[in-house]
Order: structure tokens, then sequence, then C-alpha cells
């Protein structure tokens, strides 16, 4: 079953705008993680944030975590063409699997 | 390092015939995992591996399906008979200490 939500389930903006992506689940967790799914490729992990972080940083991209609300936002600052890809979060199952939401197409128009 | 590496990249068979998927973990991770991923209903785990142990297979569609780990550096998934419904792209990814997951480039199956 799904534990992560995403959506918008898809986004269109323009080059140079942000891309705000959200996540909601359902059962605790010990850490969360955003995966990024170019067409035809296989997924590339982008950033891990743990239970008992509010915030991370990766270059332009932008993680929040809130476990009261069980929800996780991404952020890409200054989108390019090169972000256009679908975004999933997923969760750590209690043996180590991880399970993923149906994913965030982003669209980033040049 | 060359990452998840597998084969072959596409496969087109015909219904009722064996096919077999194969996978080659980062070396040194110790968790290997399978998925599927079709539109309708997105990535699905199939079973997964620790130490070369399945863990848990409840997620293999049904008994045409299998998967094996005969060491820590190969693992394959097999579905005999294969059928239309089959059709998807079939992920490996590995893992160590179930930090950041590894994928592949896929296995993308048609089955006609």
């Amino acid at each position: 079953s799904q534990q992560g939500e995403e959506d918008p389930q898809a986004l269109s903006i323009q080059e140079g705008e942000n891309a705000t992506m959200n996540c909601s689940y359902k059962t605790s967790i010990n850490n969360l993680q955003w995966y990024r799914q170019n067409s035809g490729r296989g997924l590339v992990h982008l950033i891990l944030i743990r239970s008992n972080e509010r915030e991370k940083h990766s270059g332009r991209l932008r993680v929040t975590l809130d476990t009261s609300k069980k929800s996780s936002s991404l952020l890409i600052t200054a989108s390019r063409a090169a972000d256009t890809a679908s975004y999933f979060c997923a969760t750590v199952g209690s043996q180590g699997n991880l399970i993923f939401g149906k994913g965030t197409k982003l669209s980033v128009k040049p | 390092d060359a990452g998840v590496i597998q084969s072959p990249r596409h496969e087109v068979t015909e219904m009722g015939q064996e096919v077999t998927l194969r996978c080659k973990p980062i070396s040194g991770h110790n968790s290997l995992f399978w998925y599927r991923q079709t539109m309708m209903r997105g990535l699905e785990l199939l079973i997964y591996f620790n130490n070369n142990v399945p863990i848990d297979d409840s997620g293999m569609p049904e008994d045409r399906f299998s998967a094996k780990m005969p060491n820590a550096s190969f693992s394959t998934l097999k579905i005999q008979p294969s059928e239309p419904r089959d059709s998807a792209v079939y992920f490996c990814a590995s893992s160590f200490t179930g930090n950041g997951y590894t994928f592949g480039s896929g296995t993308r199956l048609t089955v006609v």
C-alpha cells in the first residue's frame, strides 16, 4: 500500500520559478527520502531527512518535515528545464524497505 | 562504481514464455529490492533481500513470479509463464543500512 502521497500530481512552471511538492504519509517514520525519476530512467536519490530534523538543504533543494502533520515538502528554487522529471517521496518500512508515493510530475518550460 | 546494473534493458516476449531479469547490486550493499512500475499502480515493491535472504515477498503478484539471490553480487527475477499484464518497467535497487537507495536503469518488459 502507498505510504507517501504526493501532491500535486502534476506541476507545470516556467524556468526560474520555484517548484513546491508536498508529501503526506501515514505511519511514524525514522526518515523520509525524496527521489527524482527522469522519463524512462531509474530513480535517483536526492535527499534524506531524519525524523528529528525539520529542514534540510542541498543545493537548490530544500526539504521540510513536519512529523506532527505527517507531511514533507520539497522546494526546488530557480528551476531549470533540466529539473523536468517525476519526484517521489518515500518512507522506510519496518524492515528497511522503501515505500513510494505515486509522485509529482514536474514540467519546467524554458 | 558502475552503480546497480540491470539486464536486459528491454525485453519483448510472447505470452507464455519465461522471462528472467538480472541485477547486479553495488558492491558492499547488503539489501536488494525488486520494484515494478506501471502507470496505473506506480512503484510497487515485489520482494527484497537482506544479506541474500528474502525478507518479504508479499508483493510478488502470484506464483508465476520468483526471485533468487544466490550471492551478494547477483539476483534474478523470473516470470514463468509471462502474461501481457506483466508488462511494466522492473527496477532493482540496492542499499546499505537502508539509507539512500541506488536504483538500476530498469528493464522495460513487454509481453505480447
